[in-house]
């Protein structure tokens, strides 16, 4: 159970194209979805928290027009990365949480996004 | 802000060695703890998790870790290591309202047969 599944795996796209990332929960309802970064080597960083119906909370430092995201179902919520530039080439990864229990986070695989 | 410290970054040990992952955290108030493993190629997976009661914790393949609140630490360890568990192991710890899941740097761990 607790299925979270992340569309495409990976996408290479030019600079100044803007790519679409999926992240479904499969088997479950999420009222709660997030998103994080995660550079070669380093830790995973949180982007945004989005809630189902409303709009995402981006941690300090993250552009949120450029990183835009939509959790317009409890299981599905998409990050759009708007005008791509080589910097913004990373390992994107989703999560969720199951609705009425906040308590732990379930990953999805990730999307390796390469941006030429 | 609450941080979150691994001070191994690369473990190498032959199977069946004992195994010992530090995790400190820096946070005052109440925290809940987790520590999440990624094997190779493969998304993140919770290995066990520490919210209250009962510091010393048992998870899934034989992993356990031990909530010492005086060190803020919640070291992981497992008696007896296999080579199918060579992966990444992360340290992660979120405030009592579950809002924001802070990571360690990670500790990759391999295993020689």
């Amino acid at each position: 159970g607790a299925v979270v599944s992340q569309h495409p795996s990976w996408v290479i796209c030019k600079s100044g194209t803007s790519v679409k990332i999926e992240c479904r929960s499969l088997d479950f309802q999420a009222t709660t979805m997030f998103w994080y970064r995660q550079f070669p080597k380093q830790s995973l960083m949180l982007m945004a928290t989005s809630n189902e119906g409303s709009k995402a909370t981006y941690e300090q430092g993250v552009e949120k027009d450029k990183f835009l995201i939509n959790h317009a179902s409890l299981t599905l919520s998409t990050l759009t990365v708007t005008s791509a530039h080589p910097e913004d080439s990373s390992f994107y990864i989703c999560s969720a949480t199951v609705a009425g229990v906040a308590d732990t986070q379930y990953f999805g695989p990730g999307t390796r996004l390469t941006v030429l | 802000a609450q941080s979150v410290s691994q001070h191994n970054h690369h473990v190498i040990l032959s199977e069946a060695a004992s195994l010992e992952l530090g995790c400190n955290y820096s946070y005052g108030g109440t925290v809940n703890l987790f520590w999440y493993v990624q094997y190779p190629g493969q998304h993140l997976q919770l290995l066990l998790k520490y919210f209250s009661g009962d510091p010393l914790v048992k998870g899934i393949k034989g992993f356990e870790a031990e909530f010492i609140k005086s060190k803020f630490s919640f070291n992981l360890r497992k008696p007896s290591v296999q080579w199918s568990d060579t992966a990444e192991y992360f340290c992660a710890v979120t405030n009592t309202g579950f809002q924001k899941l802070v990571f360690g740097t990670g500790t990759r761990l391999l295993v020689s047969p």
